[in-house]
């Protein structure tokens, strides 16, 4: 059964810590994706990833930082946490056909205090 | 600015009836449309996707109808079922992007029994 495994399922961080999120899909996907979500705001787009050693910001990259070393592995660094980043995240892989659309990982609930 | 809304952040309806979501996009550039369905504590999963070449897609209980002149898609379960309760999210893809989803602000459907 494929899967993308997020490490955590629940953090809490205080202010100003330095927080990694990591993910690991082991399906050999070309593409990887950190996406946060919020109540009312729906799914949206941190950064993502083509191939290993890119990256692209999405629509909220402002805080965020994101290290893809290994194929199967996309890491997503918060700087400096805030009560802000406060959130779901949500990590997905995809191939390179549209037709499979995102295999998503169960989510990391990261509450920042 | 959202380019995928769903206006409606929550749908009840009794089991064994229709349950119509819907979805609305801005981009005319959008060509390909997926939905996703999530419950608490995991992360979304595919559920049916539709491209623009058609404006009918089905899939056991679940019919997705795309309308380009009105940049609208619903999804139509029927018959609805208790363990069909979950956040609704509709997602789409731009031509040519095999890669990046813009995703709605997610429907949650309660199916009473």
């Amino acid at each position: 059964d494929v899967k993308v495994t997020q490490s955590s399922r629940y953090l809490v961080k205080r202010t100003g810590e330095k927080v990694f999120l990591e993910c690991v899909q082991d399906m050999d996907h070309e593409n990887m994706f950190w996406y946060r979500q919020d109540p009312g705001l729906g799914l949206r787009l941190i950064y993502f990833s083509y191939d290993v050693k890119m990256k692209e910001k999405g629509d909220i990259p402002e805080g965020y930082s994101v290290s893809r070393e290994k194929k199967e592995r996309f890491s997503l660094i918060l700087e400096s946490a805030s009560t802000n980043q406060t959130s779901m995240y949500l990590c997905a892989s995809s191939g390179s056909g549209r037709e499979s659309g995102y295999t998503f990982g169960s989510g990391t609930r990261l509450t920042v205090v | 600015d959202q380019q995928v809304k769903q206006n409606s952040p929550s749908l009840s309806v009794q089991e064994g009836r229709i349950s119509i979501l819907n979805c609305d996009y801005t981009n005319s550039m959008f060509d390909y449309f997926l939905w996703y369905k999530k419950y608490p504590a995991e992360g979304p999963t595919f559920l049916i996707s539709i491209s623009s070449i058609k404006d009918k897609n089905e899939d056991g209980r679940f019919t997705v109808f795309l309308n380009k002149s009105a940049k609208h898609l619903s999804l139509h379960i029927v018959p609805s079922q208790p363990g069909d309760s979950a956040v609704y999210f509709c997602a789409a893809s731009l031509s040519g992007s095999a890669r990046q989803l813009t995703f709605g602000s997610g429907t949650q459907l309660t199916v009473l029994p």
